[in-house]
């Protein structure tokens, strides 16, 4: 069973410009989140969706992130404009339908300079 | 608010001995608390999940413990290797969802 795909791995930019990072979940998986590892910290939950909806993105910095799903399968996860404090690893998670186990990707490694 | 902490200094341990890694939670009382392994560069790789109604859950060189009254798991890993050199991150369910929420993970370092 192939895991959870995400790219690009790595992508520097500068600050003020944009960025998109994509994820293909699990096969059939209809649960998606996305969250956000700055150096040294867990990661934090920045947006989950089931299917094609959004179920919780109340700590999405709406003003400069924003993400879809369009066909309820990948999703894109994009921000614009980047700031410094926005270096982090972008990880993208997938859950089926049975169980509570969630399978993240490799992650996305974004540095803003 | 909900909080997940464990220790944020490195476990350092010779290689055979036991690790015993901490997760402390408070303002909250989790359905179930989770286990994951991060290697550097890696994305989290799901350990071990504990219900509130177990005490302890084993697999293989693994140990969790889970402790409602004190609000703690505990996570052992026997006859420790090199190998199991990594951060382990401790997470537990948000409110009444499946959304995890995580510690900042405990590196552990196992000297040959």
């Amino acid at each position: 069973e192939a895991g959870v795909a995400q790219s690009p791995r790595y992508k520097i930019i500068e600050k003020r410009q944009s960025v998109a990072f994509w994820c293909n979940p699990i096969s059939g998986h209809a649960t998606l989140y996305w969250y956000q590892q700055i150096l040294g910290q867990g990661p934090k939950l920045l947006i989950q969706f089931q299917n094609n909806g959004v179920v919780d993105d109340s700590q999405l910095p709406k003003d400069r992130f924003s993400a879809e799903r369009l066909k309820g399968v990948d999703s894109t996860l994009k921000i614009q404009p980047a700031k410094l404090e926005d270096s982090a690893v972008y990880l993208c998670a997938s859950r089926g339908s049975s169980g509570n186990t969630i399978y993240f990707g490799e992650g996305s490694w974004l540095t803003v300079v | 608010s909900q909080k997940i902490e464990q220790n944020s200094e490195a476990l350092n341990i010779q290689e055979g001995k036991t690790a015993t890694l901490t997760c402390n939670y408070t303002n909250y009382s989790p359905a179930y608390l989770q286990w994951y392994r991060q290697d550097p560069g890696r994305g989290p790789v799901f350990l071990l999940l504990i219900r509130e109604n177990e005490k302890e859950k084993r697999k293989e060189r693994l140990k969790v413990t889970f402790d409602t009254t004190l609000k703690q798991s505990l996570f052992h890993i026997t006859a420790s290797q090199p190998a199991d050199s990594a951060t382990y991150l401790c997470a537990f369910p948000r409110g009444g969802s499946y959304i995890p929420t995580f510690g900042r993970g405990t590196s552990l370092i196992v000297h040959p």
